[in-house]
C-alpha cells in the first residue's frame, strides 16, 4: 500500500519564524513530488520535484527531495500572516495515481 | 487555457437521498480526472480517478461511485447519502501522459448530509 506521512500536523509560529515541513514516503513506482497550499478552497501548486538534491525556490519557500531516503522538505523563511494555510504533500504514480499526505497545518501570529 | 467548473458549491442534503456532483474541464483533451474528499482541516483522500472515458479506478470503497461519460466530465454519485459522506469534495484534472503529476483543481463542493 502506497503511503505519504506528512509531519507535523500542525504548528504554530511568530511572523519572521522559519518553518520545515516534512513529507515521507513509500510507494511503488515513484515518479514525482508535489507541494501544493491550501488556504481556503482549492490548493495552489507550489513546486515538483523529480531529482535528489536539486533545490526548488520560489521565493521565501523552497523544497529539496531526497529519493534514497524518501522525503522531501518544505522550508519556508520569515513567514509572514499570509503564509498560514493547510500544505499538501503528494506523490505521482506510474499508473497516474496522484496520492496526497494528511497535510500540515501552519498557523503564523503576527 | 484550461479551466475546470465544479458545481454546487455547496450542498445541503439529508441522509438517504441521492447525490451528484459534476466537473468539467475545458481547454485540454484526454486529461486525467481525480475526485478527492478532505476531512476538516485535513489532507485530501484520493476517492477516483480516471484516465479516459468510462475508465474509473476506485481507491475507496465506500458509498460512492464515479462516472465519466464524456471526455472531460467527471461525476461523482451516490444513491442513498451517509452522514459520514460529508465533507469537503475536491475535483482535480491533469495532463495526459505527464510525467510530472502537476494536478490543478476546482473550487470544491462542501457536502452537508443532515
Amino acid at each position: 500500500e502506497d503511503k505519504v506521512v506528512q509531519s507535523p500536523l500542525s504548528l504554530v509560529v511568530h511572523e519572521g519564524d522559519t518553518v520545515t515541513l516534512n513529507c515521507s514516503y513509500e510507494v511503488t513506482n515513484f515518479r514525482s513530488l508535489l507541494w501544493y497550499k491550501q488556504e481556503k478552497k482549492a490548493p495552489t501548486f507550489l513546486f515538483m520535484l523529480t531529482s535528489s538534491g536539486i533545490e526548488k525556490k520560489s521565493g521565501r519557500l523552497s523544497s529539496i527531495l531526497d529519493k534514497k531516503e524518501l522525503f522531501s522538505i518544505l522550508n519556508i523563511t520569515a513567514t509572514q500572516t499570509g503564509d498560514s494555510a493547510i500544505y499538501l504533500c503528494a506523490v505521482f504514480l506510474n499508473d497516474y495515481k496522484l496520492s496526497f499526505g494528511a497535510g500540515t497545518t501552519v498557523t503564523v501570529r503576527a | 487555457s484550461q479551466t475546470i467548473h465544479q458545481w454546487p458549491a455547496t450542498l445541503v442534503q439529508p441522509v438517504g437521498s441521492p447525490l451528484s456532483l459534476e466537473c468539467t474541464v475545458e481547454g485540454t483533451s484526454n486529461p486525467n480526472l481525480y475526485w478527492y474528499r478532505q476531512a476538516a482541516g485535513r489532507g485530501l483522500q484520493l476517492l477516483f480517478y480516471s484516465v479516459g472515458i468510462g475508465q474509473i479506478s476506485s481507491e475507496v470503497p465506500q458509498n460512492l461511485s464515479a462516472s465519466r461519460p464524456q471526455d472531460r466530465q467527471f461525476i461523482l454519485s451516490s444513491k442513498k447519502l451517509l452522514l459520514s459522506d460529508s465533507g469537503f469534495y475536491l475535483c482535480a484534472w491533469g495532463l495526459r501522459g505527464s510525467r510530472t503529476g502537476k494536478a490543478f483543481f476546482g473550487q470544491g463542493t462542501r457536502l452537508t448530509v443532515v
